[in-house]
């Protein structure tokens, strides 16, 4: 079936600095959805893309939907220790209604 | 406005028993899916229902897991004769229409003894 690559897997940053987390498919997606998680809760989404191309930002988080539609990117500027968290990317096969999630990208900040 | 209310929070259910999970979209919302996710792992897909209807259910297994959505009331995910490899946290979403954004609930954790 259809997979999300999320990389890294794991991030530990000084806070202050940027970060750069992304996700591939080896099919097309016309959505790219980036969630975050915090542990003992559901996913809270950050940003939705639907555009090739679409360049997305939210507060210090940017996204953007690769041109090839294949893959994602979210940027986070100026960390701060309440990013910490597991990001996910997420997105829904051939225009079904479920979503595939990524593996996660779990990113820990030291003050 | 309230978001997506799942309930209970945490469930222990013994082996065998029966456990069932509730969710209410967000208010105008039509569309609800459920995903279990297990330690360390993404969320994985299980239905996909709107009111009365059963619109995807490819990741559901096929004995003991049940979904409905009631023209009235919450959404229920119900799962017969527990084992322990049930023990997961189940979540709940939301969308006012199909393939949009899903805005999900704070999770059921079942955890089985």
């Amino acid at each position: 079936g259809q997979q999300l690559n999320q990389s890294p897997q794991s991030m530990f940053i000084q806070e202050g600095e940027d970060v750069s987390m992304n996700c591939t498919s080896s099919s097309i997606f016309n959505t790219w959805l980036w969630y975050k998680q915090d542990p003992g809760e559901g996913p809270v989404l950050l940003i939705a893309l639907y555009k090739a191309g679409e360049l997305t930002s939210n507060g210090r988080l940017t996204a953007q939907f690769g041109i090839t539609r294949k893959d994602s990117f979210l940027n986070i500027s100026a960390s701060i220790p309440s990013d910490v968290g597991i990001y996910f990317c997420a997105g829904p096969p051939q225009d079904t209604g479920k979503l595939i999630f990524g593996q996660g990208t779990t990113l820990q900040v030291k003050p | 406005n309230a978001g997506v209310m799942q309930n209970p929070r945490h469930l222990v259910r013994r082996r065998g028993q029966e456990a069932r999970l509730r969710c209410s979209p967000m208010k105008g919302h039509s569309h609800v899916y459920w995903y279990r996710q297990l330690p360390e792992e993404g969320l994985k897909f299980m239905v996909y229902l709107q009111k009365e209807n059963i619109i995807d259910e490819s990741g559901m297994p096929k004995e003991r897991f049940s979904a409905e959505f009631p023209k009235e009331g919450p959404s229920i995910l119900r799962i017969q004769q527990v084992v322990r490899g049930d023990s997961a946290a189940y979540f709940c979403a939301s969308s006012p229409l199909s393939g949009y954004e899903q805005y999900f609930g704070p999770g059921t954790r079942l955890t089985v003894t």
